[in-house]
Parts: C-alpha cells; sequence; structure tokens
C-alpha cells in the first residue's frame, strides 16, 4: 500500500502571504498525485490534478508541483475563503488520501 | 447542471446492513467511473470503493474488502454502495464522487455529492 503524509498538519498565515504544503508518498507515484480543498461542513472540491494541472474554475492562485515522492502545493496569496483543510490523494495504485493541512487565517 | 444525491444512511447495529445509494444527473453517467469516498468525524478523507463505468471493475479498501460491495444501474443513473457486518469503525459521513476522466480509469474526483452519514452503533 502507498501511504501519504502532509506537513505541515495545520498553519496559521496572513492574508497575501504565500503558503506552501508538501505531501509525500511513500514510492514513486510519478506524478499522480492530486489536490482537494475541504471547508468545514461541506465536500471536497479537487483543486490540482496530476501533480500540477488546475481544475476548471479553479483560481489561478493555486498551484502544484512535483514527481517521485516529493509534491508542493501552493498559494501564491492567501485570501480569506481559503481557510480550509487540503488533502493530497495518490492515484499510482488505488487511492490513498494524505492525512490533511489545515489552514486558517492569522 | 452535475449533481450527485447520496441517500441511504442511518443508524445501524453492529454487524448489520446498509445499502447507500447515489443518484446523479447533468451528466453521461455510463461514461464515467464512480468512487464512495468516507469521512469518519473529526477525521481525515478515506477512499472506500470505484467502479469503472460499464460496472465491469471493482475496487476496494482493504478496510472494506470483503464486506462492501459497489455496484451500479447505468440506466438509473445510480450507483450503490452495500454495506455489510458493520463495524463500529465504518461510522462516517460517506461521499460519492464522479471520476475525472470519460472512458478511462478514475484518476481524481471531479464532482461530490453532500454525503450521506453512517452511525453503527448498538
Amino acid at each position: 500500500d502507498i501511504q501519504m503524509t502532509q506537513s505541515p498538519s495545520s498553519l496559521s498565515a496572513s492574508v497575501g502571504d504565500r503558503v506552501t504544503i508538501t505531501c509525500q508518498a511513500s514510492q514513486d507515484i510519478s506524478n499522480y498525485l492530486n489536490w482537494y480543498q475541504q471547508k468545514p461542513g461541506k465536500a471536497p472540491i479537487l483543486l490540482i490534478y496530476d501533480a500540477s494541472n488546475l481544475q476548471t474554475g479553479v483560481p489561478s492562485r493555486f498551484s502544484g508541483s512535483g514527481s517521485g515522492t516529493d509534491f508542493t502545493f501552493t498559494i501564491s496569496s492567501l485570501q480569506p475563503e481559503d481557510t480550509a483543510t487540503y488533502y493530497c490523494q495518490q492515484h499510482d495504485n488505488l487511492f490513498t488520501f494524505g492525512p490533511g493541512t489545515k489552514v486558517d487565517i492569522k | 447542471e452535475v449533481q450527485l444525491l447520496e441517500s441511504g444512511g442511518g443508524l445501524v447495529q453492529p454487524g448489520g446492513s446498509l445499502r447507500l445509494s447515489c443518484v446523479v444527473s447533468g451528466f453521461t453517467f455510463s461514461s464515467y467511473a464512480m468512487n464512495w469516498v468516507r469521512q469518519a468525524p473529526g477525521k481525515g478523507l478515506e477512499w472506500v470503493s470505484t467502479i469503472s463505468g460499464i460496472g465491469s471493475s471493482t475496487y476496494y479498501a482493504d478496510s472494506v474488502k470483503g464486506r462492501f460491495t459497489i455496484s451500479r444501474d447505468n440506466s438509473k443513473n445510480t450507483v450503490y454502495l452495500q454495506m455489510n457486518s458493520l463495524r463500529a469503525e465504518d461510522t462516517a459521513l460517506y461521499y460519492c464522487a464522479k471520476g475525472r476522466l470519460s472512458f478511462g480509469a478514475s484518476d481524481a474526483f471531479d464532482i461530490w455529492g453532500q454525503g450521506t452519514v453512517v452511525t453503527v452503533s448498538s
């Protein structure tokens, strides 16, 4: 089974800050890595697929990069509406979600 | 507009069974894989199961293999999750989610329902 880790588990940043979350896979997953946003009480939303592809309709301040085992998710300029938990997900071998990173506004 | 509507959740005793349904609209249902993902209270997301567009291939997380069965009826635009031998640790909000790619393996989940709550308790 492929295990996913994320860091940090939570972070607090100011509006306008650049925010970076990392995700690591327990083995090489090429670029088969997605990122989701989940706001409290809501269903998740797909933001990035295949490591770096922005899903249709998602603001361009969100981006992703990486391949192999190490991946990065970035919010270039944090907005109040970005308060949420962010999950990475591998789809190289079935599916595994990371434990999530909770982002809030300082 | 694409919509997914789950139903069938509820309170069930340990060892019991429940069948979840997810009715979809707004896209060509048979062209897309469908998935179930769950979220225990206060916890993260856990993938549960996936079924291909025509229903010929199914996949399960180890935690539910042998107890849960995914199926679909493309004439009714509905995907199901039959859950047997339920345990307390199956307590969660169960989401139905659409696969992103048509006619391909499910790679990402691009549309989600609002979920249905399953509680396993005596």
